[in-house]
């Protein structure tokens, strides 16, 4: 199986930058990836990274270190709207049951 | 909107009864996952079907069971049920069924068992 861990809450100001990590242990891992959910919604594709590195879009950049079980995900120039839980999720390679982390709230602040 | 849909959107029920969770995936995809979010557990998989055909299981309990029709729109279906399986549950579909496939997420239904 998969043990997945995030930090629980994050705060930051309007502008800055926040890094939010996840790391994980698995069987079998095939990539990760990393979802924005909105109180209430459903949660939205965010990134996927199977390779080692940093995958850019716009604002929101991730990393992935498959030697190490970790991956960030690097958000910039916070706006009151990314405030969120945000999911990172394992692929395992041996079977096709996506496991989500429990989430990170992160409270954007004016 | 992510082009999943589910009904209904909000569902109330007692304990013991049996309710029925309906998606309709994004067209054209095959795929459809079944999760459930607790405030408690966060966001658990429960069954993946491709095509018609379950293709893998998560924790998923002997009293929930689902299908996936021919039309490729699956149902979820709860049974006895406990005050614990109140919760949000979501159904997603994917193009295929392999991996490094993004899925989208319908809005959910939250259930609530009284």
């Amino acid at each position: 199986g998969q043990n997945i861990d995030q930090p629980t809450e994050m705060t930051a100001t309007e502008g800055a930058i926040v890094q939010i990590n996840c790391t994980y242990q698995t069987s079998g891992f095939n990539g990760l990836f990393w979802y924005q959910q909105h109180a209430g919604e459903a949660p939205t594709f965010l990134s996927y990274n199977v390779l080692d590195g940093l995958e850019e879009k716009g604002r929101f950049s991730s990393f992935l270190s498959r030697s190490k079980g970790y991956s960030y995900l690097l958000l910039k120039e916070l706006q009151m709207k990314d405030s969120a839980s945000y999911l990172c999720a394992v692929e395992p390679s041996n079977d096709y049951k996506l496991s989500f982390g429990a989430g990170t709230t992160v409270t954007v602040r004016a | 909107d992510s082009g999943v849909t589910q009904t209904p959107k909000h569902l109330i029920t007692a304990t013991g009864q049996r309710v029925t969770l309906r998606c309709s995936p994004r067209s054209g995809d095959l795929s459809v996952y079944w999760y459930q979010q607790s405030l408690d557990q966060g966001l658990q998989f429960l069954i993946h079907y491709y095509n018609g055909e379950e293709r893998a299981k998560g924790n998923i309990l002997e009293r929930f069971s689902a299908q996936q029709f021919p039309d490729l729109h699956s149902e979820l279906n709860l049974s006895s049920l406990e005050l614990g399986d109140s919760a949000l549950y979501f159904c997603a579909s994917s193009a295929t069924g392999g991996r490094n496939t993004e899925a989208f997420f319908g809005q959910g239904t939250r259930l609530t068992v009284v």
